[in-house]
């Protein structure tokens, strides 16, 4: 399995502006996801980002809201644009095992919007 | 519509017996099934998966079963321990890494 590390892993921030989270992955891996946790919520799928390609986004999600970039083959970045308090979430990156079905996840970032 | 549904929100077992989590879904098209751990302040954990073709598969504490004209998955975990207490995710997919994630059933487990 890939270790993946997010940074912020938490952050408080104001309405109305933006915060990127990073995504690092120790390997090269195709196909990276980013994914969000509402409070008491599931996991919902925001975009699949392939590196060398623009991300796909998934219904409801939309690239001015949610730009993401991947750069190479082991980082990744999701911008929450223009925040409210709606967008309060646990944002969380992954990345498909190799070989394998399975998704492996990232410690998640925590955001809390005022 | 919730294509993967966990219906319990929440289940207490005593430590060293069977634990049972439970996941239903709606789509006939998903063929691969993923269970995962979520500690708070942690991604989830990656702990088993099955494929259609299976009904079940086994890993240490760890099994899942698969009832495919159910419609219904079940991760059973025997003997339970403390360290199981966590959030439990079910997730379903269809051929691609686009996977559709159950709501959580918190496991407690009672010393």
């Amino acid at each position: 399995s890939a270790v993946i590390s997010q940074k912020p892993s938490r952050d408080i921030c104001q309405r109305g502006t933006s915060l990127t989270i990073q995504c690092q992955v120790d390997s090269q891996v195709t196909m990276m996801f980013w994914y969000r946790q509402q409070p008491g919520q599931s996991l919902t799928l925001i975009a699949t980002a392939n590196q060398g390609s623009e991300a796909t986004y998934e219904s409801g999600f939309v690239i001015d809201k949610f730009p993401i970039s991947r750069p190479n083959l082991t980082f990744s970045t999701l911008t929450v644009s223009n925040m409210s308090p709606e967008d309060s979430s646990i944002y969380l990156c992954s990345v498909a095992g190799v070989d394998t079905g399975e998704l492996f996840f990232g410690e998640g970032s925590r955001l809390t919007v005022l | 519509d919730q294509q993967v549904k966990q219906n319990s929100p929440s289940l207490s077992v005593q430590e060293g017996r069977i634990s049972i989590l439970n996941c239903d879904y709606t789509n006939s098209m998903f063929d691969y099934f993923l269970w995962y751990k979520k500690y708070p302040a942690e991604g989830p954990t990656f702990l088993i998966s099955i494929s259609s073709i299976k009904d079940k598969n086994e890993d240490g504490r760890f099994t899942v079963f698969l009832n495919k004209s159910a419609k219904h998955l079940s991760l059973h975990i025997v003997p339970s321990q403390p360290g199981d207490s966590a959030v439990y995710f079910c997730a379903a997919s269809g051929g691609t890494y686009k996977y559709i994630f159950g709501t959580g059933t918190r496991l407690k487990v009672l010393a």
